[in-house]
């Protein structure tokens, strides 16, 4: 079974900072998709990136963006220019990549890192 | 595109009752959808995976009796808690799997806005 963890439960970034929350994972697979999600106090999930294994590339989206190291099994999120809208619960999240996808397989959650930002 | 809606948003029930929770795919069908769990500042727990047209695959220490799932067509997912209880309050979310054109899913989940339920 795959495991995720993030190791900081809570974490605080000045606005305009940089930020990087960290995340770990176990797995025996060699394909599979790796997801930042946030969700703010409205509770309403939000996909922040995505990044699958078999591209070496780091995904990136505006101010965010990951450092995907495969052989560390390591997914870390980087926030450039944080906002006071940045503010959220943020889980890292790991889904295997079946050879056919005719329906979803599960997410694996992390337990999430808190994220405040200070004006 | 891609919406998720659920329904209630909210819920209070007396302990005893039943409550149902509905999870739609506004703009997509969807073969797939999953019913997750979350107590407050906590991770989601996954509870069950729906797929349309056949049982749902429950969690291990999920009680299949007590939370029914129902997937009876490409867009609508329902959880009934039964004889609910106060330790059944929990927040309940809803995610769904599109199903491509190709008939191969797409990578992503969209979620539900989440159904708050309190049992007295």
């Amino acid at each position: 079974a795959q495991t995720v963890t993030q190791s900081q439960p809570e974490m605080s970034v000045q606005e305009a900072e940089t930020v990087t929350l960290s995340c770990t994972y176990d797995t025996s697979e060699s394909d599979y998709y790796l997801f930042w999600y946030k969700q703010p106090p409205s509770r309403q999930m939000i996909l922040v990136i995505r990044q699958e294994a078999y591209k070496q590339q780091n995904a990136t989206e505006n101010r965010f963006s990951v450092n995907f190291q495969k052989a560390a099994k390591s997914f870390s999120l980087k926030i450039s220019d944080s906002q006071l809208g940045d503010a959220a619960m943020y889980f890292c999240a790991y889904r295997s990549r079946p050879a056919w996808e005719t329906s979803g397989s599960r997410l694996t959650f992390g337990e999430g890192t808190q994220l405040t930002v200070n004006p | 595109g891609a919406v998720v809606s659920q329904h209630p948003s909210w819920v209070i029930c007396k302990s005893g009752t039943s409550v149902k929770i509905e999870c739609r795919s506004l703009d997509f069908q969807a073969t797939t959808m999953f019913w997750y769990r979350q107590f407050p500042k906590q991770s989601l727990m996954l509870m069950a995976t729906s797929n349309e047209g056949s049982k749902a695959t429950y969690e291990q220490g999920v009680e299949k009796d007590k939370f029914l799932i129902n997937h009876a067509s490409l867009t609508l997912s329902t959880l009934t808690v039964t004889s609910a209880h106060p330790e059944d309050s929990s927040f309940y979310i809803c995610s769904a799997h599109p199903l491509g054109y190709s008939g191969r899913t797409y990578n992503e989940q969209f979620f539900g806005p989440g159904t708050r339920l309190t049992v007295l």
